[in-house]
């Protein structure tokens, strides 16, 4: 089945620990984005990859790093996190610059306390 | 700075009957997405408008694209429960970078 796997589905975690959100997808896309979700603040992207090894900022990049090492992988990693880094992450990726739509994993919800 | 206009932001509607929720956006873009959300879940693409005067159906629900007024619209048509969730339109400037609406949280009652 085709689709972009995220792990965990749930995390909470102390501020200041380092962590790690997984992707995966199984479709060979190229493009690879994170977005978060906030109440009031809607969906907004993190970091986007158009390729293995090619990366860039999006909106909210703040605190986020990214890694593309693999076609199919596409990690977010939190260095040192936040409670204002609390929220609802989801990856996403497409075929072709969204000409085929944008597919989007299951989501992470992550609470830093 | 593109901006993405849903309105309304809630609606509240009877079975059995029709509704369009709008999506306005202020910048040039022939990529418009509309998406639903039910709680606490993933993004569930429902249709991909990739050109002027584009129009799909599915079901109860049918999307359109006017690239000149930057307007797309999602009607609804006898509306039922199972439609209840959050709607979402994302405009695509750049082949990279979804910007979304704010979401129409939508109710069908009996």
């Amino acid at each position: 089945e085709a689709q972009v796997t995220q792990n965990p589905r749930y995390l909470i975690t102390v501020t200041g620990k380092k962590l790690t959100v997984t992707c995966s997808q199984n479709m060979n896309h190229e493009y690879m984005s994170w977005y978060r979700q906030d109440p009031g603040l809607g969906l907004r992207q993190i970091y986007y990859s158009m390729n293995v090894e090619v990366t860039d900022k999006g909106d909210v990049p703040e605190g986020y790093k990214v890694s593309r090492k693999e076609k199919r992988n596409f990690p977010l990693i939190l260095e040192s996190p936040s409670p204002n880094q609390t929220s609802l992450y989801f990856c996403a990726s497409s075929l072709g610059g969204g000409l085929y739509g944008y597919t989007f994993g299951s989501g992470t919800r992550l609470t830093v306390v | 700075e593109l901006k993405v206009e849903q309105n309304p932001l809630f609606l509240s509607m009877q079975e059995g009957k029709n509704y369009t929720i709008y999506c306005n956006y202020s910048t040039t873009s022939d990529r418009l997405y509309w998406y639903r959300q039910d709680p606490g879940k993933s993004l569930e693409s429902l249709f991909v408008l990739l050109s002027n005067g584009a129009v799909k159906q599915e079901g109860r629900l049918m999307a359109s694209l006017d690239t000149k007024a930057r307007l797309s619209t999602l009607h609804i048509t006898a509306a039922v429960h199972d439609l209840s969730a959050t709607y979402f339109c994302a405009v695509d400037m750049s082949g990279y970078a979804l910007n979304f609406g704010k979401g129409t949280s939508l109710l069908v009652t009996p």
